[in-house]
């Protein structure tokens, strides 16, 4: 089963500041389709990037996301205040899997 | 509008069985998989399986044996039964609808399950 590594555990930052989260893959070969997913306290997920690098409807565009391999990388370009919280990638392909999240707090 | 409702708040004792269902609306709910997903307290995302129109369901391989998922079209309503109950399934439970191709995008509102004699 395909383990994902988030890094780092919690990133402090101010608003406005370039948030830069990182989610690695044990191993590289089976995965399809890479997702990131932001979750606030008491709240469901909300879906933000699929298939590594696509934007969900609504999400802005300050929210960005690459990688290919066992590296990706969710990139924050101006952190909002409605944009601290939790986020989570999720990997298809062997089996399905979440990464542990890194939270974003504010610093 | 996409929505999926959850059915409330569940407490159980160690052994017993719980079944969430998730009622549908807003789209044509014979179209699309249906996800499971748990959220222990303090803790991050599991994914439990999934259910596709066929009806075919896909288990993690930690949850084969004791959970059971199913859909109902004429209610569109999906369920989610998880038998064998121990303190480390007390979760929220989240249904998800899939946005596209194995990723969910449409969550319902969760349903904490409570294990505890």
């Amino acid at each position: 089963e395909i383990v994902l590594t988030q890094s780092p555990g919690t990133l402090s930052l101010s608003p406005g500041e370039r948030a830069t989260l990182s989610c690695r893959a044990s191993q590289s070969l089976y995965i399809k389709y890479l997702t990131w997913y932001q979750q606030k306290p008491g709240q469901a997920p909300r879906l933000l990037i699929y298939d590594t690098s696509s934007r969900a409807t609504g999400v802005p565009d300050r929210f960005s996301a690459s990688g290919s391999g066992t590296d990706f990388t969710l990139t924050i370009s101006r952190l909002e205040p409605e944009d601290f919280a939790v986020y989570y990638c999720q990997q298809y392909g062997d089996s399905f899997t979440f990464g542990p999240g890194t939270k974003v707090d504010i610093k | 509008q996409v929505q999926l409702v959850q059915s409330g708040a569940e407490v159980k004792e160690p052994g017993a069985s719980v079944k969430v269902s998730c009622q549908a609306s807003g789209f044509n709910f014979n179209s699309y998989s249906m996800h499971w997903v748990r959220q222990a307290p303090g803790q991050g995302l599991e994914w439990m399986g999934v259910i596709n129109p066929s009806p075919h369901t896909t288990y993690a391989q930690k949850f084969q044996g004791r959970l059971t998922m199913t859909r109902d079209t004429s209610t569109s309503t999906a369920y989610m039964e998880l038998s064998s109950l121990t303190s480390e399934d007390t979760a929220v439970y989240y249904c998800a609808r899939e946005s596209y191709e194995w990723t969910p995008g449409y969550w319902g509102q969760g349903t904490l399950v409570t294990v505890s004699s």
